[in-house]
């Protein structure tokens, strides 16, 4: 079935340190995974994607990570800042009836402490 | 360069009324998309509009529906209203549905009474 799920709903980081939200998905058929930050009040940020043909992808102190064998994905932000604070989303996406379709896990709050 | 724009930001209806959202997408961009948010189901998809055309739809009873119009503005209608229907309902917008960056604006809370 479609299912996109998170491991914890909330991480603790220490500002300065690495943070790593992870992901489990049951769904093979997305084409692509995408992560997605929202901030309190707002909606959901863009923040890097992965096409599932690619196991690493690199942005602005993010990097994001797809494991096929397992159906897991990572997001990794280095040197966490306190406006990283937030909740984070990822998402599958696949192309179906002529249009693109994303299916968001549960989310997890980062919370950067100082 | 104007972000995806949700009107109202908040509403208050009553159980049984009908309720009209709208978003403007980014300029340039022609899908649209509708997300309902919640605490207990999180991020839902509703539907997905391009061209005019609903592409894809989720599971959600056909009380809720939508339409886009020809600038690529987009509505979406929920009748008859249930205490469960309060959410924020998001809408995205992408560039064309080719496109794998989804802007999302910032949502219209619904709060059903």
């Amino acid at each position: 079935g479609e299912s996109v799920g998170l491991h914890l709903p909330t991480l603790s980081v220490q500002e300065g340190d690495n943070s790593i939200i992870n992901c489990a998905y049951s769904n093979s058929a997305s084409d692509y995974f995408i992560w997605y930050k929202q901030e309190s009040g707002k909606g959901p940020q863009f923040i890097i994607d992965i096409r599932s043909n690619m196991d690493k992808r690199q942005g602005q102190r993010v990097t994001v990570l797809l494991n096929k064998t397992v159906k897991h994905l990572s997001l990794q932000i280095a040197a966490t800042q306190p406006g990283d604070s937030a909740v984070y989303f990822c998402a599958e996406n696949w192309v179906t009836g002529g249009g693109n379709k994303l299916t968001f896990g549960t989310g997890t709050q980062l919370k950067v402490e100082l | 360069k104007a972000g995806v724009t949700q009107t109202p930001r908040y509403l208050i209806k009553t159980r049984g009324q009908q309720v009209t959202l709208s978003c403007s997408p980014i300029s340039g961009h022609r899908s649209v998309s509708w997300y309902q948010q919640t605490p207990g189901q999180g991020l839902q998809f509703l539907f997905e509009y391009f061209s005019e055309t609903q592409r894809n739809k989720g599971n959600f009873p056909g009380r809720f529906s939508g339409r886009q119009f020809s600038n690529s503005r987009s509505e979406m209608n929920v009748s008859t209203l249930e205490l469960g229907d309060s959410a924020l309902y998001l809408c995205a917008s992408r560039r064309d549905r080719s496109n794998t960056e989804a802007f999302f604006g910032q949502g219209t809370r619904l709060t059903v009474v």
